[in-house]
């Protein structure tokens, strides 16, 4: 089956910039969806196919995604950026990464 | 605002059965593919199933192959998640999702998320 790789954990200073990858066998041949899960939340949906962003979602969440690894970048991080953040792609059924923790300092 | 309300966790034994809800508002349900997806205890997500608008299409992860069984009800825009033979390791919190894109079943992004119910099975 396939799988999806992300770092434990990942800390940023407060506005700068996080960046979170996402690893998997020639993932960019794949579109890769992001979700951000605040303690006790549901996951919310921040990029969709690779680049895109949902109605709501702040331009300081942007994707990208080629070779072997799709990545998810905060920009001027923000103390309400800190959650969980998984990647996801469909393959013979959907699956999603490992989750990283991301802290703002 | 478009909604996603789950129902039905609770505590049930090894072996047990349980039926989970999702009742959805403010959106054509019919037209979107419906997702379960579920969380154990401090861990990651896991995909459980998809079902098409119609609900003549269902995926099911190997996990729940052939225990599980996902089913709607377009008239009253409800989703369903059947769970027999329950083990230890199915606790968890369960999402219903929604595809973002109409009329997609798989390869898509999941856009709403109910708040999730959660499923304990223990004896």
């Amino acid at each position: 089956s396939y799988v999806l790789t992300q770092p434990l954990s990942v800390s940023v200073a407060l506005g700068q910039t996080a960046r979170i990858t996402c690893g998997g066998n020639n993932i960019g041949s794949k579109n890769v969806h992001w979700y951000q899960q605040r303690p006790g939340r549901a996951p919310v949906l921040v990029i969709y196919r690779d680049t895109n962003r949902p109605s709501g979602i702040p331009e300081r969440f942007s994707g990208s995604n080629s070779g072997n690894t799709a990545t998810l970048t905060i920009s001027r991080a923000q103390a309400g950026d800190e959650a969980d953040y998984f990647c996801q792609v469909w393959d013979s059924s959907a699956v999603f990464g490992t989750g990283t923790k991301v802290t703002v300092l | 605002e478009v909604q996603l309300v789950e129902s039905g966790g609770g505590l049930v034994q090894p072996g047990g059965s349980l039926r989970l809800s999702c009742a959805a508002s403010e959106f054509i349900f019919s037209r979107y593919g419906m997702n379960w997806v579920r969380q154990a205890p401090g861990k990651g997500l896991e995909w459980v199933s998809v079902i098409s608008g119609s609900g003549e299409s269902t995926l099911y992860a190997d996990s729940v192959k052939g225990r599980f069984t996902t089913s709607r009800d377009n008239s009253k825009s409800t989703l369903y998640l059947q769970m027999n033979s329950l083990r230890a390791e199915d606790t968890a919190i369960y999402y219903c999702a929604k595809n973002l894109l109409p009329a997609s079943v798989s390869h898509d992004s999941f856009d709403i998320w109910g708040q999730g119910t959660m499923v304990t099975v223990s004896s």
